[in-house]
């Protein structure tokens, strides 16, 4: 089964807001999690990632929290553009080792202009 | 650098027949993973290859199988194909050098359906 899942399945936010995608995960032992990007026809974009031994890592205009206590990390995009507009999946490995990805079921990110 | 390409784009095939679809990596990378992702179970992991040889694999049944070539070049085939295999499949590769995890990149995926 799914070891990530997100909390909601849409999200609609005025431009120029901060958005905050959030997602929960259940198997202890991950510790490297990755944010996509999915545009309508287009494969998974790589966004940002982040690795068990940080809680936090920026990108431009985006923030990745981690919270390893609770099992749960979030994807912050500041001043939300139309551009922003698609689905948002976090995903992890399932194991050490591993390279089998284990995505959540997304959520769709729309910006009202 | 010229990002993970597949071909082809769209493939319509009709029940029981098979089809082989290819992946290639950005250059450099060495792992290539296949992905389904349908609007019902998501995106779901198929099966990854490194150094020509299946290092993972998802649960999905046999009629799914894949390869690589000494370029890391990939293809899957799925054969006797049934209606539930129509979705996108998407390849992604990793350069997998490294001890620990890195990130995937995606390609723009292959729509297939099957009638």
């Amino acid at each position: 089964g799914e070891s990530v899942g997100l909390h909601l399945p849409t999200l609609s936010v005025q431009e120029g807001d901060n958005s905050i995608i959030n997602c929960a995960y259940s198997n202890s032992a991950s510790d490297y999690f990755i944010w996509y990007k999915q545009e309508s026809g287009k494969g998974p974009q790589f966004i940002i990632d982040i690795r068990s031994n940080m809680d936090k890592r920026q990108g431009q205009r985006v923030t990745v929290l981690l919270n390893k206590t609770v099992k749960h990390l979030s994807l912050q995009i500041a001043a939300t553009q139309p551009g922003d507009s698609a689905v948002y999946f976090c995903a992890d490995y399932s194991g050490a080792g591993s390279y089998q990805l284990t995505f959540g079921k997304g959520t769709k990110l729309s910006v009202i202009p | 650098k010229a990002g993970v390409t597949q071909t082809p784009r769209y493939l319509i095939k009709t029940r029981g027949q098979q089809v082989t679809l290819s992946c290639s990596p950005i250059s450099g990378h060495r792992s290539v993973s296949w992905y389904q992702q349908t609007p019902g179970q998501g995106l779901q992991f198929l099966f990854e290859y490194f150094s020509e040889t299946q290092r993972n694999k998802g649960n999905f049944p046999g009629r799914f199988s894949g390869r690589q070539f000494s370029n890391s070049r990939s293809e899957m085939n799925v054969s006797t194909l049934e209606l539930g295999d129509s979705a996108l499949y998407l390849c992604a590769s990793s350069l997998r050098t490294a001890s620990y995890q890195e990130t995937q990149y995606f390609g723009p995926g292959t729509r297939l359906l099957v009638l």
